[in-house]
């Protein structure tokens, strides 16, 4: 099956601060989703994005397609920006299955 | 936006019991839905694909005595953990997807965390 990695694991840094999260698959996708799971488990979908660039607020993403990368940006961090991102995709439309990497784990200190 | 909704958030049963979770999109119909399972600290690992009227598809290494899949309406769709042990404690989120333009967008319950005693 298809390979999610994402980078770096873990990540600590202080409010303010801006962060690039990297999210690498091993196959042609034609769906990819960012998600934020919070500290309930509750996972938000940041960005529905196969490709191209799209930012809504402090957060922006872009995916380049055929050299299977995307990047997550958050600028201005706050403490609310806790949690862990997750990047997932599918290969085909419709009811495939979407196989999620391997998270970012992002502490924001006060 | 799409709603679904998992209930229950949490629960606690003793080993050998069975515990029902449930999996409802509130505003749309769903003709398929997807469970999940995560272990502390790690990704999401999906368990099976629920279909609404037919049998649900197992991932590889899913038991389907253990956790069987029922998707009796086109809204509703029930996971249930049969004699469970503690192994089986985890987190259990489902997804599906919103339809319209946004058909390739999964959207996913609050979940629901089982501990087994």
């Amino acid at each position: 099956g298809i390979q999610v990695e994402q980078s770096p694991p873990d990540l600590i840094l202080q409010e303010g601060a801006n962060s690039t999260l990297r999210c690498n698959f091993s196959d042609s996708v034609n769906n990819l989703q960012w998600f934020h799971q919070n500290p309930w488990g509750q996972l938000i979908n940041l960005f529905y994005i196969p490709s191209g660039t799209k930012q809504n607020g402090r957060l922006s993403a872009t995916t380049v397609a055929t050299e299977r990368y995307s990047l997550l940006y958050i600028s201005s961090s706050q403490t609310t920006d806790s949690g862990v991102y997750f990047c997932a995709v599918e290969r085909g439309f419709g009811n495939e299955k979407l196989t999620f990497g391997t998270g970012t784990r992002l502490t924001i200190i006060p | 936006g799409a709603v679904v909704s998992q209930h229950p958030s949490w629960v606690i049963c003793k080993s050998g019991t069975s515990v029902k979770i449930e999996c409802r999109s509130l505003d749309f119909q769903a003709t398929t839905m997807f469970w999940y399972r995560q272990f502390p600290k790690q990704s999401l690992m999906l368990m099976a694909t629920s279909n609404e009227g037919s049998k649900a598809t197992y991932e590889q290494g899913v038991e389907k005595d253990k956790f069987l899949i029922n998707h009796a309406s086109l809204t509703l769709s029930t996971l249930t953990v049969t004699s469970a042990h503690p192994e089986d404690s985890s987190f259990y989120i489902c997804s599906a997807r919103s339809p319209g333009i946004g058909a390739n967008v999964l959207t996913f319950g609050a979940g629901s965390r089982l501990t087994v005693l």
